[in-house]
């Protein structure tokens, strides 16, 4: 069973430019989140897709922009990049329907894509 | 608003020692509160999650938490540390919609 992938892993870009991150979710989940991980830090909470809607979004500019796709497949956009940028960008899925369950999405998260700002 | 801090940006323990690592919570409603590890050039790995059932809660590789609303604590520990259990840990409050906010980590660090 396979679970959170995103590409590309690691990747160099420079100010000004945009980018464009990859999610696949874990089979059998239908909401994506993106957190962003910044050196030292904990994940910080960029926004949340769910029936291709955005739902939730953190403090984060409208740089920061994302898509999810009828198979659940998810992309975070990043606009005019700034050295601030760089970080690590985490993908996580989730089951909608556990969150009625228990109350509480389990969040399962892929090994990220780290972006550089150059 | 809902928040979490962690008390420790690192905490070195002897192999076989006892590994204990703080959180304290912010919350106005019951919170759902949970512990995640992450190993270098990985993604978070769940450890274990409170959701308002039992409030001493049992998670993988013999750590546990306690839920103590009196203190909001959410403290995290092993009674033996092993090599492998040298990570970050992050604890984490979620609220219904499923937006999660995490602490700054806490690096472990265990030395033979």
């Amino acid at each position: 069973d396979a679970g959170v992938t995103q590409s590309p892993t690691h990747l160099i870009k420079t100010r000004g430019q945009q980018v464009t991150l990859r999610c696949s979710p874990k089979s059998g989940h239908d909401t994506v989140s993106w957190y962003q991980q910044a050196l030292g830090q904990g994940p910080q909470f960029i926004f949340q897709y769910y029936e291709e809607e955005e739902r939730q979004r953190g403090n984060f500019p409208d740089r920061f922009s994302g898509h999810q796709f009828p198979n659940y497949s998810s992309e975070l956009n990043v606009n005019a990049l700034l050295l601030g940028d760089s970080a690590l960008y985490l993908c996580a899925s989730s089951l909608d329907r556990d969150r009625g369950l228990s109350g509480a999405n389990v969040l399962t998260f892929g090994a990220g894509s780290r972006l550089t700002v150059l | 608003a809902q928040s979490v801090t962690q008390l420790g940006s690192h905490v070195s323990v002897s192999e076989g020692a006892l590994v204990l690592l703080r959180c304290n919570y912010s919350s106005s409603v019951p919170p759902y509160l949970f512990w995640y590890v992450q190993y270098p050039n990985q993604g978070l790995q769940l450890l274990l999650k409170y959701t308002s059932a039992a409030t001493l809660v049992k998670g993988i590789n013999g750590f546990e938490a306690e839920f103590k609303k009196s203190e909001t604590s959410f403290h995290l520990t092993k009674p033996s540390a092993h090599m492998s259990d040298a990570a970050e840990y992050f604890c984490a409050v979620s609220g219904r919609w499923g937006k999660f906010q995490f602490g700054a980590g806490t690096q472990v660090v265990v030395t033979p």
